[in-house]
């Protein structure tokens, strides 16, 4: 079965300093792997998307993954934190029983001090 | 301007209610779909819909119903079955196995 573990619950960053939110996954096949931001008591917005295209995936607001399958991770970058960067990230992996469903992480919360 | 809308944002009900939540888009998708979140939790799927008239269980359907009768409205209702209905709810919509648009949410608290 299909699984995605983000590996921290709350990651915290200085104003311009990088941001890295970690993502491991679990699939027999290679999978659909996405990463969506939330900010408070909001909806989910699509930052980014990997379906077996290129393996290093660009996405808005200056975020990027790379899907390294050796190590089955799917880590989320930032070279430069902004304020407007604090919300909860989701990873997320396709079901392959059903690839209309989505699975996803218990999300990272990130913070970002002045 | 395209895009999904939830209402209310906000919605108090009492315990033993019965409560519907509205979702609506105009992005022209068949699959359409309802997922709860709770702190410190992923989302959870509570009910699916892939086509008109047609509707599949999630991992948390119990004490949930949905209808699908128009391909832009997929309303849930929160039946007195459901035990600890407080929650944000979240609505999206996709084309397939594309990925998920998803609308603002509604909070619901039972009391």
């Amino acid at each position: 079965a299909q699984s995605v573990t983000q590996l921290d619950s709350h990651v915290s960053v200085s104003e311009g300093t990088p941001v890295l939110l970690r993502c491991n996954y679990s699939s027999s096949y290679s999978p659909s792997l996405f990463w969506y931001v939330q900010h408070p008591n909001k909806g989910l917005q699509l930052l980014l998307k990997y379906t077996s295209a290129a393996t290093l995936v660009k996405g808005i607001n200056g975020f990027e993954a790379e899907f390294k399958k050796s190590e089955t991770s799917f880590h989320l970058t930032k070279p430069s934190a902004h304020m407007s960067d604090a919300a909860e990230y989701f990873c997320v992996v396709s079901d392959l029983s059903n690839t209309d469903k989505l699975i996803f992480g218990t999300g990272t919360r990130l913070q970002v001090f002045p | 301007d395209g895009g999904i809308t939830q209402s209310p944002k906000y919605l108090f009900r009492k315990e033993g209610q019965n409560v519907t939540l509205s979702c609506e888009q105009n992005l022209n998708h068949d699959a359409m779909y309802w997922y709860r979140q709770d702190p410190g939790q992923g989302l959870r799927l509570i009910y699916y819909s892939q086509i008109v008239n047609d509707f599949q269980k999630g991992d948390i359907a119990e004490g949930y119903s949905v209808s699908r009768e128009k391909k832009e409205s997929f309303p849930l209702t929160v039946t007195s079955a459901q035990k600890n209905p407080t929650a944000f709810y979240l609505c999206a919509s996709s084309i397939g196995t594309a990925e998920q648009y998803f609308g603002p949410g509604t909070r619901l608290t039972v009391t």
